[in-house]
């Protein structure tokens, strides 16, 4: 099955800077890696999401990179906030329906003001 | 609130004591997930529906688990015979069908606690 795994766990940068967060999956009929951010109890909600046929994509300060050779995905944050701080999640989807996502462990973002 | 609901919000049990869990999903959405997030990890999936259907089961949902979605809009997860190991969140999603989207929309989550 789908393996997803996620780098760094932890994350510490300036306000102002940028952030990125790396994620690699090891299935590849993949075709659609979602990214969540989850704040301290709060439920995860979707931030960009990107499908396979597509290698790039951009919404304002964030970005994702899709790299399906080399079967990883990262996330771009730039001009980091400090309403930026929360949990990151990227996802891959799989399963034997190609429905449910597999989540990477996580990345805690912190942005010091 | 037109978002996934899910009831209770926090959940407190002995061990060996049966529990269940609800969730509403968002009222046009014909599937409906089911995940676990333990603390510093991320959701894992437990099960799927797509209308009543069962599609879908992990091998982490072990026999004392069991869903169901009756009608294909509410599901409820029980756990009989809870376990300390079984303290998490439990967290549900619904997602639609036929749409260029593939967004699963998560509920606030039940968290269980098995003392």
């Amino acid at each position: 099955g789908e393996n997803v795994e996620q780098h760094p766990s932890t994350l510490s940068v300036q306000e102002g800077d940028s952030a990125v967060i790396k994620c690699t999956y090891s299935d590849s009929a993949s075709n659609y890696f979602p990214w969540y951010k989850q704040e301290l109890g709060k439920r995860p909600q979707l931030i960009i999401d990107i499908r396979s046929n597509v290698g790039e994509k951009k919404d304002q300060r964030i970005a994702v990179t899709l790299n399906k050779t080399a079967k990883h995905f990262s996330l771009h944050i730039t001009e980091t906030q400090p309403e930026d701080s929360a949990v990151y999640f990227c996802a891959a989807r799989g399963g034997n329906y190609g429905q449910n996502f597999v989540f990477g462990p996580g990345t805690r973002l912190s942005v010091l003001p | 609130d037109t978002g996934v609901s899910q009831d209770p919000r926090h959940k407190i049990t002995k061990r060996g004591q049966n529990v269940t869990f609800r969730c509403d999903p968002i009222s046009e959405h014909n599937r409906l997930y089911w995940y676990r997030q333990t603390l510093g990890q991320g959701p894992e999936f437990l099960t799927y529906f797509q209308n009543e259907a069962q599609l879908e089961k992990s091998r982490l949902l072990s026999d004392r688990f069991s869903a169901e979605r009756p009608k294909g809009s509410f599901s409820t997860l029980e756990i009989q015979r809870t376990e300390q190991g079984d303290s998490a969140m439990y967290l549900c999603a619904s997602s639609k069908t036929g749409t260029a989207r593939t967004e699963q929309f998560f509920g606030p989550g039940t968290r269980l606690t098995v003392l």
